[in-house]
């Protein structure tokens, strides 16, 4: 079974300007949730969606947002781009009720806002 | 409000003891438990869970123990290993399968040679 794809790994972006970043997760698994890592932040939860609805939200601007198609496959967009959304953004996927309701990430997409 | 924490933001072993990182959380609705290990520029890996329903779960040279009283989970690596030098979160499942899994900061282990 394939893991959680996430693409583009690295981009650089200008600030102001905006981004797209795209999630495949597990096949079968139809809750995808986005995070963002920036050094000694931990992971910080963007928003999570299922059956293409989202469902739970974290405390990020209105900047940040995403969608979920009716594959699954989600992507999440950051317009109006500043320097400080420069950052490892994760995507992880789950079927929740299964597998104990263990979550799997992808590797990542590298975003760096100059 | 950290529902989740991780106390220990960096820990220190020499390579063939016991590495020991540690976990508290807040929340009496949790009940499914989490470890994953995350390199550099890579995302986390899945590396063991618990169920609240156990006090103790083991894979390899890896145990997770549960103190539900004190609410406080703990992951044992022994022997440590240079490769277990990493970034250790803790995640927490609400009983709620709808609501979001909750991590901690994470802990940066380094395993001394």
């Amino acid at each position: 079974k394939a893991g959680v794809t996430q693409t583009p790994r690295y981009l650089i972006k200008t600030r102001g300007q905006q981004v797209t970043l795209s999630c495949s997760p597990i096949s079968g698994h139809r809750s995808v949730s986005w995070y963002q890592q920036t050094p000694g932040q931990g992971l910080q939860f963007l928003f999570e969606y299922f059956s293409e609805t989202q469902r739970n939200k974290g405390n990020f601007p209105g900047r940040f947002s995403g969608r979920q198609f009716s594959n699954s496959r989600s992507e999440m967009n950051v317009s109006t781009l500043e320097l400080g959304d420069s950052a490892l953004y994760l995507c992880a996927s789950r079927e929740p009720g299964t597998a104990g309701n263990t979550i799997y990430f992808g590797e990542g997409s590298w975003l760096t806002v100059v | 409000d950290q529902q989740v924490k991780q106390n220990s933001p960096s820990l220190s072993v020499q390579e063939g003891r016991i590495s020991i990182l540690n976990c508290d959380y807040t929340n009496s609705m949790f009940d499914y438990f989490l470890w994953y290990k995350k390199y550099p520029a890579e995302g986390p890996t899945f590396l063991i869970s618990i169920s609240s329903i156990k006090d103790k779960n083991e894979d390899g040279r890896f145990t997770v123990f549960l103190n539900k009283s004190a609410k406080h989970l703990s992951l044992h690596i022994v022997p440590s290993q240079p490769g277990d030098s990493a970034v250790y979160f803790c995640a927490a499942s609400p009983m709620n399968r709808d609501d979001k899994i909750i991590f901690g900061k994470g802990t940066r282990l380094h395993i001394l040679p």
